[in-house]
């Protein structure tokens, strides 16, 4: 199994919702990643984890809240989004947070309209 | 991470080869050059990295200038799936993370 994959495919919220997305890889790599991307833009890192606890937070507000509960399984907890928001969450794995041939492997995403 | 330039987008006749130049003049040297594309609405997926020598793989090829200061990725046979956003991106292999810049957007014409 070579795929990272994310549920939901596309997530609409109000700003009062609590929701979350989910993403899992099963090719034992040991990072993973939450990016967010906005329309037209190159995607943006928000949150690294490595060996499933959180190595890099970019600044991101706490209305973002991300958890990885096993070396499979990445969550991003949202609340109180903004409809700044709106955008292509994308989640990454790689082997390891560090060295060669460290390349990073990607869901195809989840589009979230915050109304 | 060093900063790179690519231009924002270029046309490639389906069949023909794409070379889409990036250039990374202060990179260091110990910093990698990686490449990965976007299809539309789809996530990134990583091409090829090198760090002075080229490289070859299935899916592309990656020619280094000498001074380290430029790369060129080639496409040799350019189908229409190939449409998509082109990244070149300068990082340290030590480090996971990876800084998108703009990008080239190909457009693979028949």
């Amino acid at each position: 199994d070579t795929e990272v994959t994310q549920t939901p495919k596309h997530l609409v919220m109000g700003m009062t919702n609590k929701k979350s997305l989910k993403c899992e890889q099963h090719m034992g790599h040991r990072a993973m990643y939450w990016y967010k991307q906005k329309a037209k833009k190159p995607p943006e890192l928000m949150f690294v984890y490595s060996y499933e606890k959180l190595s890099i937070n970019e600044s991101v507000p706490s209305r973002f809240s991300p958890e990885c509960p096993n070396s499979s399984l990445l969550n991003l907890h949202l609340h109180a989004l903004q409809p700044e928001d709106s955008a292509l969450y994308l989640c990454a794995s790689s082997r390891h947070n560090s060295g060669s041939y460290n390349e990073q492997f990607f869901g195809p995403g989840t589009r979230l309209t915050v109304l | 991470d060093a900063k790179t330039t690519q231009p924002p987008s270029m046309d490639c006749a389906e069949g023909r080869a794409a070379n889409l130049p990036c250039n990374h003049s202060t990179i260091s040297g110990n910093e990698y050059v990686y490449w990965y594309r976007q299809i539309h609405s789809q996530g990134p997926q990583y091409i090829i990295h090198g760090l002075k020598n080229n490289e070859t793989n299935e899916m592309a090829s990656l020619i280094i200038t000498e001074d380290r200061k430029s790369s060129t990725l080639i496409l040799p046979h350019a189908t229409l799936r190939d449409t998509a956003v082109y990244y070149c991106i300068v990082r340290v292999d030590a480090g996971n993370m990876l800084t998108f810049g703009g990008g080239t957007r190909l457009m693979v014409k028949p």
